[in-house]
């Protein structure tokens, strides 16, 4: 049974770029929620999506954009990158938006 | 961003001692949840607790959900070198539409055998 996989595990761009990061929720989930975590942090909730929709959105920019898919996995993009956009990027899924959050291993962004 | 209040900020221990770690949060919460998170991995989820009062253990590990809903605490009992890493604890609010998680400022804890 797959748990929540993330593409790809690292990446480095430069200032101003666009990226676009992927993930695939654990098998029987239909949630993906999406985190940034900078280096000693905790996790900060940036969007979740649901039946393809965009449910809640945290307190990021307009440059987070997202996507959920038909088969229930999910993109994350940022626009115009900004050195402070460097962190790990962790995906969570989960069964319904109440049950509790299971994440990847993340993809660690690198902005230079 | 908004993080809850979690104790304390490291813990450098001997194998086989207990620890002791609480969150504590000006909100109340549906749900407790409390994560590990280990060097270039995800959070793993240890326990989720949702109902007040409720202690729930996993192993080794026990969790409470405070009374006032406002915080929670977690406790390794006989520690292990492989307990090592960062210990986040979560609340949960939902209802509506969301079910967002705010993730506390994490305990790193260190066992030396």
């Amino acid at each position: 049974d797959a748990g929540v996989t993330q593409s790809p595990t690292h990446l480095i761009k430069t200032r101003g770029q666009q990226v676009t990061l992927r993930c695939s929720p654990k098998s029987g989930h239909d949630t993906v929620s999406w985190y940034q975590q900078a280096l000693g942090q905790g996790p900060q909730f940036i969007f979740q999506y649901y039946e393809e929709e965009e449910r809640q959105r945290g307190n990021f920019p307009d440059r987070f954009s997202g996507h959920q898919f038909p088969n229930y996995s999910s993109e994350l993009n940022v626009n115009a990158l900004l050195l402070g956009d460097s962190a790990l990027y962790l995906c969570a899924s989960s069964f319904l938006m109440s049950q509790p959050q299971h994440f990847g291993d993340g993809t660690r962004l690198s902005i230079l | 961003g908004q993080q809850l209040n979690q104790s304390p900020q490291s813990m450098f221990i001997q194998e086989g001692e207990d620890v002791s770690m609480n969150c504590t949060s000006s909100s109340i919460f549906n749900t407790w949840l409390w994560y590990k998170q280990d060097p270039g991995e995800g959070p793993v989820l240890l326990i989720a607790l949702y109902k007040a009062g409720e202690l729930t253990s996993n192993g080794r590990l026990t969790a409470q959900f405070g009374i006032t809903r406002k915080d929670s605490f977690l406790n390794i009992s006989a520690s292990i070198p492989s307990d090592v890493g960062i210990y986040f604890c979560a609340g949960q609010l939902y209802g509506g539409a969301t079910n967002k998680l705010i993730f506390g400022t994490g305990t790193l804890l260190a066992v030396q055998p």
